[in-house]
């Protein structure tokens, strides 16, 4: 099976700009996560959804993060505008159920650099 | 809150080596246990789950035991090889449906 799709692989960009990331999961998974991983930590999750409704996103900085996921298979993650400590590599992820025994399969993440 | 906690790294072995990363979690209910590993270069894998207590989870050599007692789910591998250099990551399953991850512990196996 295709695994997780994203894009761009590397982003470099000034702070105060906006940036997007895009997500295809695995077809047919139903949970769809965005993660946050800085250099030297375990991933921090930003938001999670299943098919197309928001079932976390208690840590999304609202105020400069959005992420939509539409018609329940890709996803966008935007940042706008973006700051210095955003710098990280974004990685979204999908289960197929999401329930407590579905693992996560990820995609190989985007490298953000803010200036 | 939800937490897990994992040895630091980096843990720098010899071929053939034994390997144990520890790992404690915190966490409401009684949630599914992960292991996963990056490779370099490579994007997060699933290395091996298990889903309930005293369960045995393991793949390609390595084991962890769920132990509900400790809230431990230790990793270990009895002759660990170069191609085993990578960084683990301990990853509870919570409430929620949420997992979270460890910081992650690298591992450097020498020839």
């Amino acid at each position: 099976e295709a695994g997780v799709a994203q894009s761009p692989r590397y982003k470099i960009i000034e702070k105060r700009q906006s940036v997007a990331f895009w997500c295809n999961p695995i077809s047919g998974h139903a949970t769809l996560y965005w993660y946050q991983q800085i250099l030297g930590q375990g991933p921090k999750l930003l938001i999670q959804f299943q098919n197309n409704g928001v079932v976390d996103d208690s840590q999304l900085p609202k105020d400069r993060f959005s992420a939509e996921r539409l018609k329940g298979v890709d996803s966008t993650l935007k940042i706008q505008p973006a700051k210095l400590e955003d710098s990280a590599v974004y990685l979204c992820a999908s289960s197929d159920k999401g329930t407590a025994n579905s693992p996560l399969h990820f995609g190989n993440g985007t490298r953000l650099t803010v200036t | 809150g939800d937490s897990v906690t994992q040895m630091e790294g980096p843990v720098t072995l010899s071929e053939e080596a034994f390997l144990t990363i520890n790992c404690t979690y915190t966490a409401t209910g009684y949630p599914s246990l992960f292991w996963y590993v990056q490779y370099p270069g490579e994007g997060l894998q699933l290395l091996l789950k298990a889903t309930k207590a005293d369960d045995k989870g393991s793949n390609k050599g390595f084991e962890a035991t769920y132990r509900k007692e400790t809230t431990s789910f230790h990793l270990e591998k009895g002759s660990v090889q170069v191609s085993d250099s990578a960084v683990y990551f301990c990853a509870p399953h919570t409430g929620g449906f949420k997992t979270i991850f460890g910081a992650g512990t690298r591992l450097f196996v020498k020839a």
